[in-house]
């Protein structure tokens, strides 16, 4: 079965520290992942995504993210964290579909950065 | 701003009731994307179109359909409305046809509250 996890319901960070949040997959085939971010009310905001290539991918707001084939782990990253960086951080796999492709969110990781 | 536009913001029924959800993409986009988002469930995949044909199918209920106008807007149907609708409803589009590294761009949500 396809799927994603994220494995920690909350990540608690100072600002000025590095923060990561965890993300696993299990899919068959090449995987395409993705890290977005909802801030409060608001629809999800792409970060980025790792398609093939360098494993670690840089996206907006100074995150990165860090392909693991072998671990099947696709973690978000950032080396420096800021108050305003707080949200609900989703990891997203896109799998094969009959007819299309869906994707597949985990289950969301709060972030919270305490200044 | 994601230039994806959904309405109403907000909505209030009562079980029994039918309403519909609309979602404008971005421009250029073909593809449209629906989503439940609730506490439980977290954020689910429902169905996607893609120039006014479905492409996939997620998890979306008998009572829940969908279509993608000429104009490229789309609509979300839910009847027989229950408690358990409740939920934040996105919509999300992206460029062609939903190929598998294309990221989604959110629309800002409909709530919809069933009393």
């Amino acid at each position: 079965a396809q799927s994603v996890a994220q494995p920690e319901d909350q990540v608690n960070v100072a600002e000025g520290n590095p923060l990561t949040v965890k993300c696993t997959y299990s899919v068959s085939g090449n995987p395409y992942l993705f890290w977005y971010v909802q801030y409060p009310n608001r629809g999800l905001q792409f970060l980025l995504k790792y398609i093939t290539g360098d494993n670690l991918v840089k996206g907006s707001y100074g995150f990165e993210a860090e392909f693991n084939k072998s671990q099947t782990s696709f973690h978000l990253k950032k080396p420096s964290a800021l108050v305003s960086d707080s949200a609900l951080y989703f990891c997203a796999v896109r799998a094969s579909n009959t007819g299309g492709f869906k994707t597949i969110f985990g289950a969301g990781t709060r972030l919270f950065v305490k200044a | 701003d994601s230039g994806v536009t959904q309405t109403p913001k907000h909505l209030i029924t009562a079980t029994g009731q039918r309403v519909t959800l609309r979602c404008s993409p971005r421009s250029g986009d073909l593809s449209v994307y629906w989503y439940q988002q609730s506490l439980d469930q977290g954020l689910q995949f429902l169905i996607q179109y893609y120039n006014g044909e479905e492409r996939a199918k997620g998890n979306i209920l008998e009572r829940f359909s969908a279509q993608q106008f000429p104009d490229l807007h789309s609509e979300l149907n839910l009847s027989s409305l229950e408690l358990g609708d409740s939920a934040l409803y996105f919509c999300a589009s992206s460029v062609g046809w939903g190929a598998s590294y294309n990221e989604q761009f959110f629309g800002p949500g409909t709530r919809l509250t069933v009393l």
